[in-house]
């Protein structure tokens, strides 16, 4: 059983710049989150996705950002116009759909750094 | 809204030491279900339990344990023999009916180092 996947590991860019950041989750799991982790707090919810449609966007989730989903597989994660509080853990997570008794399956995560 | 409050931030234990993980929910839900990850170093959250809210028998896993108490809203985790690496950040987490977006939410984590 392959876990969910991110890539890059590490991300390290300068104030302004775009940055993108891939999942691949497990591939027979239907829905897909996407987290932002700061030091010493747990994750919080960003956007999650049931199959290709993005189904819910937290407040926390500015214009700068965008996610998608394209075929129901793998999804990214954009951010624009990078500014210094964008530094944070990228937690993607993946789960099979229905009740709230599914898990979530996390990936290793990006550490996006802005210099 | 849902609310999950873990007081403790960090914990230290000598290794074999027993150590118990707080976690306190609130929720409007009547069925809903909690979780428990734990973070290494390494950052990957790793899937431990889940429990529904209709099941209050504990469980024993190994050295693990949990104690599931809906009348005081509490979901702790105890480490039996606790070793060097259950170091770790620990996340109590619950979710309403459907686990989706904002109705699934993390604590702030417990930081458990085991010295040995």
């Amino acid at each position: 059983d392959t876990g969910v996947s991110q890539n890059p590991r590490h991300k390290i860019t300068k104030r302004g710049q775009n940055v993108t950041f891939r999942c691949d989750p497990i591939s027979e799991h239907n829905r897909l989150y996407w987290y932002r982790q700061t030091l010493g707090q747990g994750p919080e919810f960003l956007t999650y996705f049931q199959n290709e449609a993005q189904l819910e966007k937290s407040r926390l989730l500015s214009d700068r950002f965008s996610a998608e989903r394209p075929k129901g597989s793998f999804s990214t994660l954009e951010i624009q116009r990078t500014e210094q509080g964008d530094s944070a853990m990228y937690l993607c997570a993946s789960s099979l759909g229905g009740t709230g008794s599914q898990p979530q399956h996390f990936g290793d995560g990006t550490r996006l750094s802005i210099l | 809204a849902q609310k999950v409050t873990q007081a403790q931030t960090e914990i230290s234990v000598v290794e074999k030491e027993d150590v118990t993980l707080d976690c306190v929910y609130e929720t409007r839900d009547t069925t809903y279900y909690l979780f428990w990850y734990k973070q290494p170093p390494s950052g990957e959250l790793v899937f431990l339990i889940r429990r529904n809210s209709f099941d209050e028998q504990n469980e024993i896993s190994g050295r693990y344990s949990w104690n599931f108490q809906k009348s005081t809203s509490s979901f702790n985790f105890t480490i039996t023999a606790s070793q060097v690496v259950d170091s770790a950040v620990y996340f109590c987490a619950l979710s309403g009916p459907d686990n989706y977006g904002q109705n699934f939410v993390f604590g702030p984590g417990t930081r458990l180092s085991v010295l040995p």
